[in-house]
């Protein structure tokens, strides 16, 4: 069966340091990606989303960044964290275009203070 | 901008009721998800319902849909305090675009 990790689950950090959080997702191959933010008491919004090795599509300009260096491995990067960095980080993958089921993970909590 | 857009916000219920959330969209769709958030976790696929199905059931939960409307409503029956959860709808091909979801709250 299909599992998706997604770490840490909380996270504080100072403004202005770096970030790096990665989802790695098992038992299928070439999955569709997702990274999405979600304020609190609101609904998702998408990052980034990835198709392939190397596929990036940036949905929202902003002081973050993605990579997928591995087919089931997407990581979400910033160089200088901003307080409105803040927020739940959701990754999600999907297989079926069409249907586009997504199956997230459990989400960091992040706390840029 | 939000494709989805739930109603109600907030809702609060007693066990045993039945709950109904209604979505929103605005462009054409091939299909519509419905998603489950418990509190600080992720999301849950819930249910499908394509743009040719007019109602769809699974278990305690009846989806409809009215592409004429672009709107479509998630009905939970006999609900239970295990039902509290935030639940939204979703559309999109490749990517989806989430509405702001509406918050349900079961009271035992």
């Amino acid at each position: 069966s299909q599992t998706i990790h997604q770490w840490p689950a909380t996270l504080v950090q100072p403004v202005g340091s770096p970030l790096s959080l990665e989802c790695t997702v098992e038992g299928t191959s070439n999955p569709n990606l997702y990274w999405y933010r979600q304020a609190a008491g609101r609904g998702l919004q998408l990052l980034f989303y990835s198709v392939g090795i190397g596929q990036i599509s940036s949905e929202v300009p902003q002081n973050l960044s993605a990579s997928r260096p591995q087919d089931r491995q997407f990581i979400l990067s910033s160089k200088k964290l901003l307080l409105s960095d803040s927020g739940f980080y959701l990754c999600a993958w999907s297989w079926d275009s069409a249907k586009n089921i997504q199956y997230f993970g459990a989400g960091t909590r992040l706390s840029v203070l | 901008s939000q494709q989805g857009e739930e109603d109600p916000q907030a809702l609060s219920i007693q066990e045993g009721e039945n709950a109904t959330m209604n979505c929103s969209y605005k462009t054409s769709i091939n299909n519509l998800q419905w998603y489950r958030q418990n509190s600080g976790r992720g999301l849950v696929h819930l249910i499908l319902i394509r743009s040719n199905e007019r109602e769809k059931h699974s278990g305690r939960l009846r989806v409809t849909l009215d592409t004429s409307k672009k709107s479509s409503s998630l009905l939970i029956t006999a609900s239970r305090a295990a039902d509290t959860a935030s639940y939204f709808c979703a559309t999109g091909f490749q990517k989806l675009v989430f509405g702001t979801g509406t918050r349900l709250l079961v009271s035992p």
